[in-house]
């Protein structure tokens, strides 16, 4: 059971390149998330999906999109990248988050991205 | 709006000593989770315990306990009998409406 599976580990742009992080879940959950972490600031959330087609923004969306055709993928696109995007991206996945369904997060090993 | 504070940007103790984490919390929902997680420094996010706001029983488990109060919105974590091993980042988290908040994290280091 691979759980959360975040590519490439690592990554080095140039300011203006767009690439995207690619996650992928075999646990059938329907919530997934990213988030970036930076030192003194916790982990933020960049965008979030309840399920196939439905996406939203989080605390930190600028300069990022996702979609979500499958149940099992959520990649994030960077569209042109910023050195204010050197980060560590982390994606995750639940059976669910909300009022009534409130299970926790499974992590991906995260993809640490420096734009020079 | 919610927002998640740690104060403790940083605690070192020696092997042995207990630590208490701070965590405390905003929201204008009455339904709620709260989480800890850890991520040492391989990197990982580990989920370690999770409360809803109904459930304000306190929790110990093995070396581990957790002190939620709703009057004073605070969700505290404490490590008895620290190891080395305990030493990562700390994270407190505030679930609702479909978005986790986490707090900046507290960096806890134990020494031999």
């Amino acid at each position: 059971n691979a759980g959360v599976t975040q590519t490439p580990k690592f990554q080095v742009l140039k300011t203006g390149q767009s690439m995207t992080l690619q996650c992928a879940q075999d646990m059938n959950h329907e919530y997934m998330s990213w988030y970036r972490q930076d030192p003194g600031m916790g982990l933020r959330l960049i965008h979030y999906s309840v399920g196939a087609g439905i996406t939203d923004q989080g605390e930190v969306p600028n300069g990022y999109n996702v979609s979500r055709s499958t149940t099992e993928d959520f990649p994030l696109r960077l569209l042109s990248a910023a050195p204010s995007q050197t980060s560590v991206y982390f994606c995750a996945s639940s059976y669910g988050v909300s009022d009534r369904v409130n299970s926790p997060l499974h992590f991906g090993n995260g993809t640490r991205l420096t734009v020079t | 709006a919610q927002k998640v504070t740690q104060a403790q940007t940083e605690i070192s103790v020696v092997e042995k000593e207990d630590v208490t984490l701070d965590c405390v919390y905003e929201t204008r929902d009455t339904t709620y989770y709260l989480f800890w997680y850890k991520q040492p420094p391989s990197g990982e996010l580990v989920f370690l315990i999770r409360r809803n706001s109904f459930d304000e029983q306190n929790e110990i488990s093995g070396r581990y306990s957790w002190n939620f109060q709703k009057s004073t919105s605070s969700f505290n974590f404490t490590i008895t009998a620290s190891q080395v091993v305990d030493s990562a980042v700390y994270f407190c988290a505030l679930n609702n409406d479909y978005k986790l908040s986490f707090g900046a994290g507290t960096t806890v280091t134990v020494r031999a």
